[in-house]
């Protein structure tokens, strides 16, 4: 069974832009969950989606946003990027049938310039 | 690869030697908690993970353990191998949703 997916693997971007990532979750996984891995923050809990449905959200500003699509893969967006939006972003799906363990995909590296 | 490391402590080991990951955590409420290894290039991968109405839980050469008196959760990985060299996180989780640790480096000698 293929893991989870995300495109593209690296991203440049200047600030002012806005940004669209893409996540695959393993095959019958219905849960998309999204963090942010900084060095000096470490991982951030950004959403959860479910079923299209944002179900849980972290401390991140309204310029983050995401969504889910009915194939369950998902997408995050980010507008009006800032220097500091630089990171890896990693999506994780999860199993309906074990709704504890989080399989993370490579991430995307984003730069903001 | 990934510089996920640059401000993490670090644990270093011989090869061979039995390595122990300590990680405190700071929501009681939390009824999971889960290991995660993160190579550089690559996501976290799932080691190990536990409940919170246990104690101790084996894997395949790891082991984990959780004290919710001081709510510490602690990771050994025997007979420690260079693929093991790493960074680790804990991770607490409640209602679908996970904080993750700071994260340590494991560094193994050869």
């Amino acid at each position: 069974k293929a893991g989870v997916t995300q495109t593209p693997r690296y991203l440049i971007k200047t600030r002012g832009q806005q940004v669209t990532l893409s996540c695959s979750p393993i095959s019958g996984h219905r849960s998309v969950s999204w963090y942010q891995q900084t060095p000096g923050q470490g991982l951030q809990f950004l959403f959860e989606y479910f079923s299209e449905t944002q179900r849980n959200k972290g401390n991140f500003p309204g310029r983050f946003s995401g969504r889910q699509f009915s194939n369950s893969r998902s997408e995050m967006n980010v507008s009006t990027l800032e220097l500091g939006d630089s990171a890896l972003y990693l999506c994780a799906s999860t199993s309906t049938l074990d709704t504890d363990t989080q399989y993370f995909g490579p991430g995307t590296r984003l730069t903001v310039l | 690869g990934e510089s996920v490391g640059l401000h993490l402590p670090t644990l270093s080991v011989q090869e061979g030697d039995n390595s122990i990951i300590n990680c405190a955590y700071s929501n009681s409420a939390s009824d999971y908690f889960i290991w995660y290894k993160q190579e550089s290039g690559k996501g976290p991968q799932f080691i190990i993970d536990i409940r919170s109405n246990m104690d101790k839980r084996q894997g395949q050469r790891v082991t984990v353990l959780l004290n919710k008196t001081v709510k510490h959760l602690s990771l050994q990985i025997a007979a420690t191998q260079p693929g093991d060299s790493a960074v680790y996180f804990c991770a607490e989780g409640a209602n679908s949703k996970l904080t993750f640790g700071k994260g340590i480096t494991l560094s193994v000698r050869p």
